[in-house]
């Protein structure tokens, strides 16, 4: 069974940094691109990131283009978001997901519950 | 980048009835769409890839159609657990994937 637990989430002071880890199990990690896809509450859904399943390729939204970081260790089956100078509008519920392909960014088909970050003074 | 425009955004509906959720792509993304559920508090699930093919598990009431730019989700029958927000997504064109801005499905 495919499962994808997400962690690190918090309230943080804006300006202020967070990494987001999602921990992977049931499938092959190596084998699968993952994505970050993040929902403001009340909101709809937005991709945020993709990384494929070397690392060879890597997209951000503008949104968050040089701000967050997005990584994984296939070793430890693990899938990362580091998120620095955070603003509130970064509030969301930031989920993790697998993508149906090695490839970054096609069909996320699993995802995690999600972690909620909370941006604020 | 590529806009997703989701049609209606909410809808009201009885058990049984057909239902269909449109979403408009601002440019051709052949069959690179999407379909998922999200119920309240609950991570969104895939129903459809590539436009028509249903996901391993999902009920045969759900059903998508289109390419190019034009694409529709269809219950055939509506259920009282198809309550639920959808969402359309393409792929064609990364960065960004896309998502349309979603149907919330109700019970009249």
């Amino acid at each position: 069974e495919v499962q994808l637990v997400e962690s690190g989430g918090g309230l943080v002071m804006p300006g202020g940094s967070l990494r987001l880890s999602c921990a992977a199990s049931g499938f092959t990690f190596s084998s699968y691109a993952m994505n970050w896809v993040r929902q403001a509450p009340g909101k709809g859904l937005e991709w945020v990131s993709s990384i494929s399943s070397s690392s060879t390729y890597i997209y951000y939204a503008d949104s968050v283009k040089g701000r967050f970081t997005i990584s994984r260790d296939n070793a430890q089956n693990s899938l990362y978001l580091q998120m620095n100078s955070l603003r509130a509008e970064d509030t969301a519920v930031y989920y993790c997901a697998r993508d149906a392909s090695s490839l970054a960014g096609s069909t996320p088909d699993y995802w995690g519950q999600g972690t909620l970050v909370s941006v604020s003074s | 980048d590529i806009q997703m425009t989701q049609s209606p955004s909410s809808l009201s509906a009885s058990v049984g009835d057909r239902v269909t959720i449109t979403c408009q792509a601002s440019q051709d993304i052949s069959n690179y769409l999407n379909w998922y559920q999200q119920k309240p508090g609950k991570a969104p699930k895939l129903l459809i890839y590539d436009a028509s093919n249903l996901e391993t598990g999902v009920p045969s009431r759900f059903s998508g159609s289109g390419s190019g730019t034009d694409f529709t989700l269809t219950i055939s029958s509506l259920q009282p657990e198809d309550i639920a927000t959808y969402y359309c997504q393409q792929y064609d064109n990364l960065p960004p994937l896309t998502f349309g801005g979603g149907t919330k499905v109700e019970i009249k």
